[in-house]
């Protein structure tokens, strides 16, 4: 079945740009996803792909798939103290249900 | 409503005890979602609705847990007899369209004491 991983941590510096890796092994997955969570909160929907694309830009967000590696890559642009979250990457598997990465916490350093 | 609704947003209970946790979906998404949320970890998914059936329940990890959706919107999961493995955050989404990603509610944060 479909395995999602990701780094657990990333630092950067505020005004920097962050970059999240995540790696998935279904290559038949069609939707891929960025979510993101904050401290207490739900996961919010930020961005996503569908697998015949190879990039989608939205404002700070920069979103590239590399299908050939099944690399998945979120960039932040200018990152801000209120971009510090988790950030979960998830694939569709062949009944379209998510499957899930443990999580990158990105922590932004003044 | 405007977006996915659960309640209780906290629910703390004894062992051994039955819990009834609510999602009330977004109106007019047919497919809604339960996940399980454990400290630092990925969702895990617990049930899929389509309407008022369970497409995939294969998620549950036992038969003390259950969840129903009478009237394809609002859902209940009923977790009986709780354990204190059972304590997480019990995610909801919904969803009106593959592809375009699932809108999770805040989540009921479970501790069983």
């Amino acid at each position: 079945g479909e395995d999602v991983e990701q780094s657990l941590f990333l630092s950067v510096r505020e005004g920097d740009s962050s970059v999240i890796n995540c790696t998935y092994t279904d290559s038949s997955s069609t939707y891929l996803y960025w979510y993101k969570q904050e401290p207490g909160a739900g996961l919010q929907l930020l961005t996503y792909i569908f697998s015949n694309m190879d990039m989608k830009q939205d404002q700070r967000l920069t979103v590239l798939l590399n299908k050939k590696d099944k690399h998945l890559s979120l960039r932040i642009a200018d990152t801000q103290t209120g971009d510090s979250a988790i950030y979960f990457c998830a694939a569709t598997d062949s009944n379209y249900q998510l499957i899930w990465g443990a999580g990158t916490k990105l922590i932004i350093k003044p | 409503g405007a977006g996915v609704s659960q309640t209780p947003s906290n629910k703390v209970t004894e062992k051994g005890k039955y819990v009834e946790l609510r999602c009330d979906p977004i109106s007019g998404h047919t497919a809604l979602y339960w996940y399980r949320q454990s400290l630092g970890q990925g969702p895990e998914f617990l049930i899929y609705f389509q309407g008022t059936g369970a497409a995939d329940d294969s998620g549950l990890p036992n038969d003390r847990f259950f969840a129903v959706r009478p009237e394809g919107s609002v859902s209940t999961l009923k977790i009986q007899r709780t354990e204190r493995g059972d304590s997480a955050v019990y995610l909801c989404a919904s969803s009106g369209d593959r592809g375009n990603g699932y809108t999770f509610g805040s989540g009921t944060r479970l501790t069983v004491v």
